[in-house]
């Protein structure tokens, strides 16, 4: 199947610096993304969509500013956490449909972010 | 808005007994739905899937899960469960026409007990 991959896989920063997620899709190409983030002992909250060539589409309640998207190519889609504080230390995964009409998602392995 | 709800944040079975996660839907009209798993600290497998063809769809690792549109119901099962099948599994709806975005349950934590 598909694959999706994600870089880093975990990840500790300090307080106020930012930092850069990516993922990407190896064997397929994908004009589109998603962006989830995932508590501990908690389900997947969809953050954005992350659009080729076009601005991202965030969910109610996420900072634009805060969570910066960009979707450089076909096969990359990079989060950058700005002046990441504590509260954003969290498990981020991104995903990307499969196309067609297998109405697939493939996941990537996720990011864990650890802000001190 | 559509929505999935999944009873039992925890679900605890012995090896060898009947798996049974419960998956209720709710939407103007069906979905495409969705089982998924996650082992820690991983990303999401998809199980199975459910795109309006057949009403008993069968998955991966002896899974499988019938739609029920008269009870809004998506109920993931396996006959016999094996130590290696406790994770985290999610439900997940999807507006037909797939590709889209996906909204999750709230997830059920499988423990499998010698």
């Amino acid at each position: 199947g598909a694959v999706v991959s994600q870089h880093p896989s975990w990840v500790i920063c300090k307080s106020g610096t930012s930092v850069k997620i990516e993922c990407r899709s190896l064997d397929f190409q994908a004009t589109t993304m998603f962006w989830y983030r995932q508590f501990p002992k908690q389900s997947l909250m969809l953050m954005a969509t992350s659009n080729e060539g076009s601005k991202a589409t965030y969910e109610q309640g996420v900072e634009k500013d805060k969570f910066l998207i960009n979707h450089a190519s076909l096969t990359l889609s990079t989060l950058t956490v700005t002046s990441a504080h504590p509260e954003d230390s969290s498990f981020y995964i991104c995903s990307a449909p499969s196309g067609g009409f297998s109405y697939e998602q493939y996941f990537g392995p996720g990011t864990r972010l650890t802000v001190t | 808005a559509q929505s999935v709800t999944q009873l039992g944040s925890h679900v605890s079975v012995s090896e060898g007994a009947l798996v049974l996660l419960r998956c209720n839907y709710s939407s103007s009209v069906p979905p495409y739905l969705f089982w998924y798993v996650q082992y820690p600290n991983q990303g999401l497998q998809l199980l199975l899937k459910y795109t309006s063809a057949a009403t008993l769809v069968k998955g991966i690792n002896g899974f499988e899960a019938e739609f029920k549109k008269s009870e809004t119901s998506f109920h993931l099962t396996k006959p016999s469960a094996h130590m290696s099948d406790a994770a985290e599994y999610f439900c997940a709806v999807s507006p037909t026409g797939g590709g889209n975005k996906l909204t999750f349950g709230t997830g059920t934590q499988l423990k499998v007990e010698l």
